[in-house]
């Protein structure tokens, strides 16, 4: 059974930094491409960063670039999302989601780690 | 950027009724583009993928159309359980887009 579990959510003051964790099992983690997707509060889904199976490629969606660092540990079935330079409009639930086979969509989601940016 | 445009943003059903959800996409996905269903306080799951592949484990009442800009999520016969919010999703570009959702609820 896949099972992802995010972790590392928390208050960060604007400015701020924060790492998210996602523990993978259940699946060949390193082969599988992963992904951050945030949800902020009553809003509809935002894909926010991806990294392929090796960890040599990745991606992010504009707002996030130079400020976010998506990262894998495939020794630990760990994927990273390293948050520096919060704004409030980063406030969400973030999930990690496993890539689907061909790449690019999601089929296994995590349940979520709340995200508040404020002072 | 791949714009995706749902409709209707609200589709106020009974159960037993069938829901046709709409994505419209700026340019053309090819039959690249996905359908999601969340439920409150929950995360998203995966239903259909690549405009018509159910998912493993969704119930054949699901099923998706379309390619190029037009695709279609169709549900026959709403269970209770199918009171939701649908997102879809497109693979062909980066970066990966959704779109604003639509809620079906119950009527």
């Amino acid at each position: 059974e896949v099972q992802l579990l995010e972790s590392g959510g928390g208050l960060a003051q604007p400015g701020g930094s924060l790492r998210l964790s996602c523990a993978a099992s259940g699946f060949t983690f390193n082969i599988y491409g992963m992904n951050w997707v945030r949800q902020a509060p009553g809003k509809g889904l935002e894909w926010v960063s991806a990294l392929n199976g090796p960890g040599r490629n990745t991606y992010y969606t504009d707002s996030v670039k130079g400020r976010f660092t998506i990262s894998r540990d495939n020794s630990k079935n760990t994927l990273y999302l390293q948050m520096n330079s919060l704004r409030a409009e980063d406030t969400a639930v973030y999930y990690c989601a496993k890539s689907g086979t061909g790449g690019g969509f999601f089929d296994f989601w995590g349940q979520g780690t709340l995200v508040t940016v404020s002072s | 950027e791949i714009v995706l445009t749902q409709s209707p943003a609200t589709l106020s059903l009974s159960p037993g009724e069938r829901a046709t959800l709409s994505c419209r996409a700026s340019q053309s996905v090819s039959s690249y583009l996905a359908w999601y269903q969340q439920k409150p306080g929950q995360a998203p799951r995966l239903l259909i993928y690549d405009a018509s592949n159910r998912a493993t484990g969704i119930p054949a009442r699901f099923s998706g159309s379309g390619s190029g800009t037009d695709f279609t999520l169709t549900i026959n016969s709403l269970e209770p359980e199918d009171f939701a919010v649908y997102y879809c999703q497109q693979r062909s570009n980066w970066p990966r887009t959704f779109g604003q959702g639509t809620k079906v609820e119950i009527k």
